[in-house]
């Protein structure tokens, strides 16, 4: 079936410090892909996304490039801020019929220190 | 803010009662979906409903788990003779159907449930 395995955390980065969030996906056919972020005590948020290959979502400075040839879609940021502190989750997305089911990573958990 | 809401936040129970959760979509949206989280997982897909069908359920969907969305607003989640394993977050999130296209699923905060 599909998934999404993306690297455990905690990752514990130093402020303006580089970000780096690996996901890769199993999936039968073209998956769009997600990155989505849930910060302390509130609900998911999108964050970013991409629907085909080499696309590149972004978002608030984060961004992630849908590469096929690895099936992966890593998410990156270039300088962290404290307020980044959150859990990431990768996601996939394959419509079938209409049905509209998600396919979720285990959450990776950023904490970034003054 | 008129996001998904969900209540209530928390609910400790003992093992073999009854529990229901409700949530409230955005007041537009057509879809709304029910998804289950443990601790140091992603959020698990439960079941979904257009409007008042439900139209998909997961093989995590248990018979002691109900799901009804009556008017194709507010749904609610009823777990019954509940057990340890029930403890997760149960989290909700509503969409607005466009298309077989990707349609943005706005998540509620969840409600965390506690089996002892």
């Amino acid at each position: 079936g599909d998934s999404v395995t993306q690297m455990e955390g905690p990752v514990t980065l130093s402020e303006e410090a580089f970000l780096t969030i690996n996901c890769t996906y199993t999936a039968t056919g073209y998956p769009s892909l997600f990155w989505y972020v849930q910060y302390p005590g509130e609900g998911l948020q999108l964050l970013l996304k991409a629907t085909k290959a080499d696309d590149k979502g972004s978002n608030k400075g984060f961004e992630a490039t849908y590469r096929k040839e690895t099936t992966s879609f890593h998410l990156e940021k270039g300088s962290v801020q404290v307020s980044d502190s959150a859990v990431y989750f990768c996601a996939l997305f394959l419509p079938s019929g209409g049905y509209q089911k998600v396919t979720f990573g285990i959450g990776t958990k950023l904490q970034v220190i003054p | 803010d008129t996001g998904v809401s969900q209540n209530p936040r928390h609910k400790i129970t003992k093992r073999g009662q009854n529990v229901t959760f409700r949530c409230d979509p955005i007041s537009e949206h057509n879809r709304l979906y029910w998804y289950r989280q443990t601790l140091g997982q992603g959020p698990e897909f439960l079941t979904y409903f257009q409007n008042e069908a439900q139209l998909e359920k997961s093989r995590l969907l248990s018979d002691r788990f109900s799901a009804e969305r009556p008017k194709g607003s507010f749904s609610t989640l009823e777990i019954q003779r509940t057990e340890q394993g029930d403890s997760a977050m149960y989290l909700c999130a509503s969409s607005l159907l466009l298309g077989l296209d990707y349609n943005e699923q706005f998540f509620g905060p969840g409600t965390r449930l506690t089996v002892l």
